[in-house]
């Protein structure tokens, strides 16, 4: 089955940093693109990053872009969001999704920016 | 960027009813990069329709989609009660990746 689990989230102050984490389970990691999207609270979803399977190509949306990290380890079937200088509008619910089309998504951490 | 606006925002109907979705695209959109998502409360979205007509796994063909260029429709036929959920459209075309806002479709 193919799965990814999502951890990391939590408070944090304006101007700290957390790292989030995805798990993958049930498909070759390393030949997927996997995907970064967050939900605020009663709000839309937005895509937040992603990447390559093997690292070559990382894009992401212009309002995290120098705060944030993508990044992923195909040896621990591993996907990571570092994420810097986090703001009160960076809360939400952040999801893993795996491949362009975002198939399956991951249950979500959530992330708290408040002081 | 390309901008998607669905419509309406919320859509009231009954079960056994037909419902019709809309996404607009600021600019064209291959078909091939555009997709559609279910999300019920509480729960990750779900991929439903890819390359704006196929389904993907275990959806039921209840659930269609179509269209091209900037106007695309996901129309369920008959709805059933487990359909009532928020719906989003999205482009993968073009970076940056963009989503709808989102129809939510309630019961009446």
């Amino acid at each position: 089955e193919v799965q990814l689990v999502e951890s990391g989230g939590g408070l944090v102050q304006p101007g700290g940093s957390l790292r989030l984490s995805c798990t993958a389970s049930g498909f070759t990691f390393s030949g997927y693109w996997m995907n970064w999207v967050r939900q605020a609270p009663g709000k839309g979803l937005e895509w937040v990053a992603h990447i390559k399977g093997d690292e070559s190509e990382k894009k992401y949306v212009d309002s995290v872009k120098g705060r944030f990290t993508i990044s992923r380890d195909n040896t621990k079937n591993s996907l990571y969001l570092q994420m810097n200088s986090l703001r009160a509008e960076d809360t939400a619910v952040y999801y893993c999704a795996r491949s362009n089309l975002f198939d399956p998504w991951g249950q979500g951490t959530l992330v708290i920016v408040s002081s | 960027e390309i901008v998607l606006t669905q419509s309406p925002g919320t859509l009231s109907l009954s079960p056994g009813e037909r419902a019709t979705l809309s996404c607009r695209a600021s600019q064209s959109v291959s078909s091939t990069y555009l997709t559609w998502y279910q999300q019920k409360p509480g729960q990750a979205p779900r991929l439903l329709i890819y390359g704006a007509s196929s389904r993907a796994t275990g959806i039921p063909d209840r659930f269609s989609g179509s269209g091209s260029g900037t106007d695309f429709t996901l129309t369920i036929s008959k709805l059933e009660p487990e359909d009532f959920a928020v719906y989003y459209c999205q482009q993968y075309g073009r970076s940056p990746i963009t989503f709808g806002q989102g129809t939510r479709l309630e019961i009446k």
